[in-house]
């Protein structure tokens, strides 16, 4: 089905570790989006990209880096992980015109930091 | 800045009775809203969106929701809540470059039998 993949679905890591997040969607969309969701806080945005080969940062970027080199998938690092960053993440992807059709979301990645 | 705000962290409701969930919005132009849902454990599923027109936006599982200019609310509602409505549901509206989307902190919806 066309959508928004993310993997890994779950991950433990060890603190000072490092992993890639990856998220591919297969609908053309510009735009694309990484979430962090936590308890009592929704969803704050951590990072997204306006098109292939750029970024730009979100409401809590500290901690994160991320790369968009193909239109079709956007990659969000944690270089030395922090227990902080224990949390529920969420790619989304749109058009640049989003009343087209809205806002597509992965399923999320369960991270826990330990 | 441009904010999301959900008034009521929890809400209990009896099976069968009607659901008013609140949304309050901060944003100085003609703003484009949403609600999800998220059951346990799953992704975000999106019940309705406002764009512009009609005020009064129907949405999927029987839910509606009404823009409201004068009180900045985006009010979701349904008649008759079934105990499969129990889930987190979050209001979104869309601020700045980029479309980004602002959250609300989400309200719990329980749902007694």
């Amino acid at each position: 089905n066309a959508g928004v993949t993310q993997t890994p679905k779950f991950r433990v890591l060890k603190t000072g570790q490092s992993m890639t997040l990856l998220c591919a969607q297969d609908m053309n969309h510009e735009y694309m989006y990484w979430y962090r969701q936590d308890p009592g806080m929704g969803l704050r945005l951590i990072h997204y990209s306006v098109g292939e080969g750029t970024t730009a940062k979100g409401e809590v970027p500290d901690g994160y880096n991320v790369s968009r080199l193909k239109k079709q998938n956007f990659l969000l690092g944690l270089e030395s992980a922090a227990p902080s960053q224990t949390s529920v993440y969420f790619c989304a992807s749109s058009y640049q015109e989003f009343t087209r059709n809205g806002y597509t979301f992965g399923s999320g990645t369960r991270l826990t930091v330990v | 800045a441009q904010s999301v705000t959900q008034p009521d962290i929890h809400i209990t409701v009896s099976e069968g009775a009607s659901l008013e969930l609140r949304c309050n919005y901060s944003y100085g132009a003609t703003p484009y809203l949403f609600w999800y849902v998220q059951s346990p454990g799953q992704g975000l599923q999106l019940l309705l969106k406002y764009f512009s027109g009609d005020t009064l936006v129907q949405g999927i599982k029987g839910f509606e929701a009404e823009f409201k200019r004068s009180q900045s609310s985006f009010n979701l509602r349904k008649p008759s809540v079934h105990w499969s409505d129990a889930a987190e549901y979050f209001c979104a509206v869309v601020t700045g470059g980029g479309n980004k989307l602002t959250f609300g902190t989400g309200t719990q919806l329980k749902v007694e039998l």
